[in-house]
């Protein structure tokens, strides 16, 4: 089936850990994306790639790093964990670019930092 | 700054009524206005979207309603029934850049 696939479902990370959270979708799209969403707050971007080999930061990307090495893959990793980081993060995916602007997102992985 | 502003934050409807949902934006250069589902434990699903030479779209039960003068859109949810108890989310872009998403509204529908 065709979507995105997101990796862990949950983790709970010990404060100043490392940690980085997979995703890979497979549906060539162009852009990609992380947002965390927390209680009240909705959706925030972390960080965006529009093209494989681009990053960029959204409206809360400290303590964040993102990688696009290829198409199909968006890594988003924790330095050192902080209980603030505490949230639900999706991953999502757009045919920007591509005469479709709608996302599709993944279902998520649940982070306690701790 | 939060560029999409949504409201109420939670909403009670009876099974059989209309739910509405209202967003309101600053940004006149947005040019794609979705709506997004999400159910617990899941990700957000596309639901309908408009951009802003119309001033509607219909899709079923489910009614986007655009006013761009005042820069505001709305959800309608006709004839809401409780399995669309879930949380929607409004959002606006430009030209395909990222979504800007409301807070989000929590839906209860009633049986």
């Amino acid at each position: 089936i065709a979507g995105i696939t997101q990796a862990p479902t949950s983790q709970i990370l010990a404060a100043g850990r490392r940690m980085t959270l997979r995703c890979t979708q497979d549906m060539r799209h162009n852009a990609m994306y992380w947002y965390r969403q927390d209680l009240g707050l909705g959706l925030r971007l972390i960080h965006y790639s529009n093209t494989a080999g681009t990053t960029g930061k959204g409206e809360v990307p400290d303590g964040y790093s993102v990688s696009r090495a290829n198409t199909d893959d968006f890594p988003l990793t924790l330095a050192s964990a902080v209980p603030s980081q505490t949230s639900v993060y999706f991953c999502a995916s757009s045919a920007r670019g591509q005469g479709s602007y709608g996302y599709t997102f993944g279902s998520g992985t649940r982070l306690t930092v701790v | 700054q939060q560029q999409v502003k949504q409201s109420p934050q939670s909403l009670i409807v009876q099974k059989g009524g209309i739910s509405i949902i209202n967003c309101a934006y600053e940004n006149t250069a947005f040019d794609y206005f979705p709506w997004y589902q999400q159910f617990p434990g899941k990700g957000p699903a596309l639901l309908i979207a408009i951009r802003p030479d119309v001033s509607e779209k219909k899709e079923g039960r489910f009614t986007i309603s655009f006013n761009k003068s005042a820069k505001q859109f709305s959800l309608h949810i006709m004839d809401s029934q409780p399995g669309d108890s879930a949380t929607y989310f409004c959002a606006a872009s430009y030209s395909g850049y990222a979504l800007n998403f409301g807070k989000g509204t929590s839906l209860l529908v009633t049986p």
